[in-house]
């Protein structure tokens, strides 16, 4: 298996802040990667694909970077629908897994 | 719109067959680009694959499950199915179906039902 693991596992932060949440993969992944936001009691929802690619519909204070082993999701510009859980999962091997999650708080 | 839904006893005992369906609608079932998935969601936990069944009736599962579950498909229905054997308390999770869609530019989950809880308890 591919081990996801994300860190921090939660942080608090204000609207307006920057915030940038990191995923390591147990092995290389190349760009499969994939972000998503939950918000509680919601199925998750795709932010980014391919470590870089906003979906259509997403805002572009979203963004992703990375490659290999290590990729990151920036927010920029917190807004308040935007306090979530996100998880990145990787979809190189098709048993597909998913970091354990962060959760963003408000501050 | 795809849409999927999931439905199923949200009340399972303790040994017992778990037991889910997912209906599609909106969109075409048979397709090369779709994988047809079950992912889980224990309370106050992360998300885990669960696995996954192509059209053709071809299934991949997560090895931790493995022999316990079988997943299988219904095209004339535009449903699929997520069977678990011998449930245990750490069975109880929201389980979600969703759509893998696969692209050249990327793989990705794109559409999710709106997810189940299922409890094993006695």
């Amino acid at each position: 298996d591919i081990q996801m693991t994300q860190s921090p596992s939660s942080l608090s932060a204000s609207v307006g802040d920057r915030i940038t949440i990191s995923c390591r993969a147990s092995q290389s992944i190349s760009r499969y990667l994939n972000w998503y936001q939950q918000k509680p009691g919601k199925a998750p929802k795709i932010l980014i694909f391919a470590a870089s690619n906003l979906q259509s519909g997403v805002p572009s204070r979203f963004s992703g970077s990375g490659s290999g082993t290590d990729f990151t999701l920036t927010i920029s510009g917190l807004q308040p629908e935007d306090f979530a859980s996100y998880y990145c999962q990787q979809s190189y091997r098709t048993h597909w897994t998913f970091g354990q999650g962060t959760k963003v708080e408000i501050k | 719109q795809v849409q999927l839904q999931e439905s199923g006893p949200g009340l399972v005992k303790p040994s017992e067959t778990l037991s889910l369906t997912c209906s599609v609608s909106g969109g075409s079932v048979s397709s090369n680009s779709y994988y047809w998935s079950w992912v889980r969601q224990a309370p106050g936990k992360g998300l885990e694959f669960i696995g996954y069944v192509f059209y053709t009736g071809t299934t991949n599962y997560n090895p931790a499950l493995n022999s316990r579950v079988t997943i299988s498909m219904d095209t004339s229905k535009s449903q699929f199915f997520l069977k678990v054997n011998s449930v245990t308390a750490a069975d109880t999770a929201v389980y979600f179906c969703a759509r893998f869609m696969t692209m050249i530019v990327g793989d990705y989950f794109d559409y999710w039902g709106q997810g189940i809880l299922v409890t094993v308890s006695s």
